[in-house]
């Protein structure tokens, strides 16, 4: 167990529909990375967030979006779901800026039918 | 923009031998990470190992050590005594020291490990 929490870990959609990925970083991390890995594009930075605001953005669509709560939880909702939205999303977690490193949650596993 | 290469989509290694991964990357910095992520079928992402770009000695971490050749912009993993726990895929990584902690991520080498 990383110490980084992914729920659900499998999803299937229909097309057109709208899914919320949850994260729960590493206890005391501060920032939180969502990554999206497909057979096409590989593993690809989709946004980060820092102690609840928005600190960069990737290749993420308009049809995505993230939030980080007081918590430190993040959620990434995907609307309007695509069959090319098919995926592993992944989860991320460090303890703050500059840090080198960090750790990887499960995954989420999203099929879109 | 970076961008990481990893030319061997698939490697074969003996259980006990030796194997060597290759990455390459491109970039204008002069200061920035490097990593080694082992992909099991589990699909988590497990940091194998990493490297500052301002140290000349190379990392080393038990069985798995790099070959940071900076000038070439190389970064190969090599893994010895292979274990059948070694097949995976293996992702070269890329972060810059000045900007976002984003990483960028080769394409991938899946590894398979023969007994």
């Amino acid at each position: 167990d990383s110490g980084v929490t992914q729920t659900p870990k499998h999803l299937i959609t229909a097309t057109g529909q709208r899914v919320t990925l949850r994260c729960s970083p590493r206890s005391g991390d501060l920032s939180v990375y969502w990554y999206q890995q497909s057979l096409d594009q590989g593993l690809q930075f989709l946004i980060q967030y820092y102690n609840g605001e928005e600190r960069a953005k990737g290749n993420i669509l308009e049809r995505f979006s993230a939030q980080q709560f007081p918590d430190l939880h993040s959620e990434l909702n995907l609307s309007s779901l695509e069959l090319g939205d098919s995926a592993l999303y992944f989860c991320a977690s460090s303890p703050r800026q500059g840090v080198v490193g960090y750790t990887f949650g499960s995954g989420t596993r999203l099929t879109v039918v | 923009a970076q961008t990481v290469t990893q030319s061997q989509p698939e490697m074969s290694v003996q259980e006990a031998e030796t194997v060597t991964l290759s990455c390459t990357y491109d970039t204008s910095e002069s200061d920035y990470y490097l990593f080694w992520y082992k992909q099991p079928p589990s699909r988590q992402m497990i940091l194998v190992i990493r490297q500052e770009a301002y140290k000349q000695q190379n990392a080393t971490e038990n069985r798995f050590s790099v070959n940071f050749q900076k000038a070439a912009k190389s970064f190969s993993l090599k893994i010895s005594d292979s274990q059948l726990g070694d097949a995976a895929m293996y992702f070269c990584a890329y972060r810059s020291a000045r900007a976002t902690n984003k990483l960028i991520f080769g394409t991938g080498t899946l590894l398979a490990v023969q007994p």
